[in-house]
């Protein structure tokens, strides 16, 4: 049982467009949301997390969209840029500092 | 400087071994988890490493094949015992603190690349 779903399994995106990825999740419990970002061989770095008191997240050129009626979160990224070709994930646990639920993640291509 | 390593980086095994990863981060911390991605998978939480008692696993997980341990507050090994082919996988350390940057979110380390032949 997936309780965390990305459906998209790549992305493709021109630079300086808006990348945008999405998260479904099932588990009502959930209430703090992360996204990471993975390179090859190494390991992920955490990008952007939003708790459930709130709907909206930015840092930089990530912004987090949470929509808890619809158990859904989604990731933009604006402009997009080469060096964000990677591997991104989102995760989910049932309060801050608790183990982590991950999605089967979104592979990220941004083209020059 | 890494603010957690993990140790070795990658590693080929022989069938029916066993491998211990080590952990160390550069500060204290109260939670450690222990995660594996298999090729092409997502990240599946292995246990959560507890200071000074035995680790909680996950469904599927058992101490037996995976035993851990966590000395005190910035270390921690996994082993991967009487190793299998199906154990192919990249093992992964995360810790989260009180103290920047480990309580921003949660922290890998670089992971371990197990290859079992």
């Amino acid at each position: 049982d997936q309780q965390v779903k990305q459906n998209s399994p790549s992305l493709s995106v021109q630079e300086g467009r808006i990348s945008i990825l999405n998260c479904d999740y099932t588990n009502s419990m959930f209430d703090y949301f992360l996204w990471y970002k993975k390179y090859p061989a190494e390991g992920p770095t955490f990008l952007i997390s939003i708790s459930s008191i709130k709907d909206k997240n930015e840092d930089g050129r990530f912004t987090v969209f949470l929509n808890k009626s619809a158990k859904h979160l989604s990731l933009h990224i604006v402009p997009s840029q080469p060096g964000d070709s990677a591997v991104y994930f989102c995760a989910a646990s049932e309060g801050a500092g608790n183990k982590l639920t991950f999605g089967g993640g979104t592979r990220v291509l941004v083209k020059p | 400087s890494a603010v957690i390593s993990q140790k070795p980086s990658r590693d080929i095994c022989q069938r029916g071994t066993s491998l211990t990863i080590q952990c160390q981060v550069d500060s204290q911390v109260t939670m450690m988890f222990w995660y594996r991605q298999q090729p092409g998978q997502s990240l599946t939480l292995i246990a959560t490493a507890n200071q000074g008692s035995e680790a909680t696993y996950e469904s599927g997980f058992v101490i037996d094949k995976f035993p851990i341990s966590r000395p005190n507050l910035t270390f921690s090994t996994l082993t991967v015992s009487n190793m299998s082919p199906e154990d192919s996988s990249i093992y992964l350390c995360s810790a989260k603190g009180t103290r920047f940057p480990l309580n921003y979110g949660y922290t890998f380390g670089s992971g371990t690349r197990l290859t079992v032949v």
